[in-house]
C-alpha cells in the first residue's frame, strides 16, 4: 500500500484559502488520490478524488503535479464549519485496499 | 434516505466473548469495508468485500472475520475480542466504477467499542 504523509495540523483564519499537502512517494499506476474530511464522532465524509492534473468541485479543488509523488487539497475562504480532520487516501486502482494514514487536523480561527 | 447503518452504536463487553457488529447500506453498493480508527493512527482498513462472498485482508485483518452472504450486509466477528480492540469502527460502501475500483466511500456512524 502507498502510505501518505501530512501535516499532522494547520492553523488558518475565517475567510482564506488553505492547502493541505500529501506526499505519497510509492503511488503506483493504478492508484486514485482520494481527500476526506472528518468531524468528531462521525465518520469521513468524500471531499474529491482525482488522478492527475487538476480537479475542482463545488468544496475543493485538488492539484497533482505531474510526477504525482504529491498533492494538494484547496479549501477557498475556509469557516468554522470548516474545523476537521483532512485525510488523504491512496488507493484503489486494481485492489481496492485503501491507507488513510493520520490525518491534518485544521483549525479555522475566527 | 441512502445510508449505511451501524448497530450497536456502542458497545462494552468483556475479554474472549465474541460479538458481532452489524453493517448494512441500502446503496446497492457492491463494495464494502471496515476500519478501525485509533488516536494518533488514523483509521485502518481491516477487511473489504468487492461483492457477495468476495472478501478479502486490510492492513490489520488480525483478530476479526467478515462475512458477505448478502449484498447489503456485512457483519463484522470478533471471536475473542481482547482489550487491543477497544477502538472506533466505521463500516464504509462504496459503488464500483466499470473498471472496479472504489470511488466515494459512504461512511457509517460508527461503533464504539471497549473490551475489558
Amino acid at each position: 500500500l502507498a502510505k501518505t504523509t501530512q501535516p499532522i495540523s494547520m492553523d488558518s483564519y475565517e475567510g482564506q484559502e488553505v492547502n493541505i499537502t500529501c506526499s505519497h512517494n510509492n503511488i503506483a499506476t493504478n492508484d486514485y488520490i482520494t481527500w476526506y474530511q472528518q468531524f468528531p464522532s462521525q465518520g469521513p465524509r468524500f471531499i474529491i478524488q482525482g488522478y492527475k492534473t487538476k480537479v475542482t468541485n463545488e468544496v475543493a479543488s485538488l492539484f497533482i503535479p505531474a510526477d504525482r509523488k504529491s498533492s494538494t487539497l484547496s479549501l477557498p475562504r475556509v469557516s468554522l464549519s470548516d474545523t476537521a480532520v483532512y485525510y488523504c487516501l491512496v488507493g484503489a486502482g486494481n485492489f481496492n485496499k485503501f491507507y488513510f494514514g493520520s490525518g491534518t487536523k485544521l483549525n479555522v480561527k475566527p | 434516505e441512502a445510508q449505511v447503518t451501524q448497530n450497536p452504536r456502542y458497545l462494552i463487553t468483556v475479554t474472549g466473548k465474541k460479538l458481532t457488529v452489524t453493517c448494512s447500506q441500502n446503496m446497492n453498493h457492491e463494495y464494502m469495508s471496515w476500519y478501525r480508527q485509533d488516536p494518533g493512527l488514523g483509521l485502518r482498513q481491516i477487511y473489504y468485500s468487492m461483492n457477495v462472498e468476495v472478501t478479502d485482508k486490510g492492513d490489520v485483518p488480525e483478530g476479526y472475520k467478515v462475512s458477505r452472504k448478502e449484498k447489503r450486509n456485512f457483519p463484522l466477528i470478533l471471536e475473542s475480542p481482547s482489550p487491543n480492540q477497544t477502538s472506533l469502527y466505521f463500516c464504509a460502501s462504496s459503488p464500483l466504477s466499470a473498471g472496479g475500483w472504489s470511488y466515494e466511500q459512504y461512511f457509517g456512524p460508527g461503533t464504539r467499542l471497549t473490551v475489558t
